[in-house]
């Protein structure tokens, strides 16, 4: 399973546009990258999935370069109720079996008033 | 979108008892499941998968024996902790995929508090 890594934390004021950036050096071809939401004491929720170039729906963006090894989830205009923990995952998620998946660190954005 | 139901939300126990958490996917088969732990400001750290009709598959550090996993139908997987301690006192999550949604469906969680 590719590997991620993502910042820490990030803080941003309501309004902005927020960009969390995670790096997946050695993802394989039939990897998706996936991202997720988590708020304290809820499990995940799914944001957003691609595959390459760029995909986009009602809650955000992910931008994946050429060589696909980053991606970039775009959250327009924040609102405090985004404060959450944004995780990006890296594998073969569509092809179901006995994929598992794993998580990284995760990354905490604080959004300030 | 599919939803997975996890139950309870909360439970607190004596140390020794042993405490079953549910799993539920409603409205899909779920062949996989997947169990994680969570402790305070970590990340999900994935404990087994949870295989319907056989037996699960333990990630290296989790004991089988004391986190007893079943996943007797297409629709629900238990996790049972046995003779709970403080130590295990922590955040459990499910997962389950539907086959036909290319993602993971999550469960509320579960927090247990052992005394």
């Amino acid at each position: 399973l590719a590997k991620t890594t993502q910042p820490i934390s990030m803080d941003s004021y309501e309004g902005q546009e927020v960009n969390i950036t995670c790096s997946h050096n050695n993802i394989a071809t039939n990897d998706y990258i996936t991202w997720y939401q988590q708020f304290p004491s809820q499990g995940p929720r799914f944001i957003i999935q691609g595959y390459k170039t760029k995909v986009t729906n009602e809650v955000a963006s992910l931008f994946i370069p050429a060589d696909r090894k980053s991606s970039t989830l775009s959250l327009p205009r924040v609102s405090l109720s985004d404060t959450a923990v944004y995780y990006c995952l890296v594998g073969d998620i569509p092809a179901g079996g006995y994929q598992k998946v794993t998580f990284g660190t995760g990354t905490k954005l604080q959004v300030i008033p | 979108g599919a939803v997975v139901s996890q139950h309870p939300s909360r439970v607190i126990c004596k140390s020794g008892t042993s405490v079953k958490i549910e799993c539920r996917s409603l409205d899909f088969q779920a062949t996989t499941m997947f169990w994680y732990r969570q402790f305070p400001k970590q990340s999900l750290m994935l404990m087994a998968t949870s295989n319907e009709g056989s037996k699960a598959t333990y990630e290296q550090g989790v004991e089988k024996d004391k986190f007893l996993i079943n996943h007797a139908s297409l629709t629900l997987s238990t996790l049972t902790v046995t003779s709970a301690h403080p130590e295990d006192s922590s955040f459990y999550i499910c997962s389950a995929r539907d086959r036909g949604e290319e993602k993971l469906f999550f469960g509320s969680g579960t927090q247990l508090s052992v005394l």
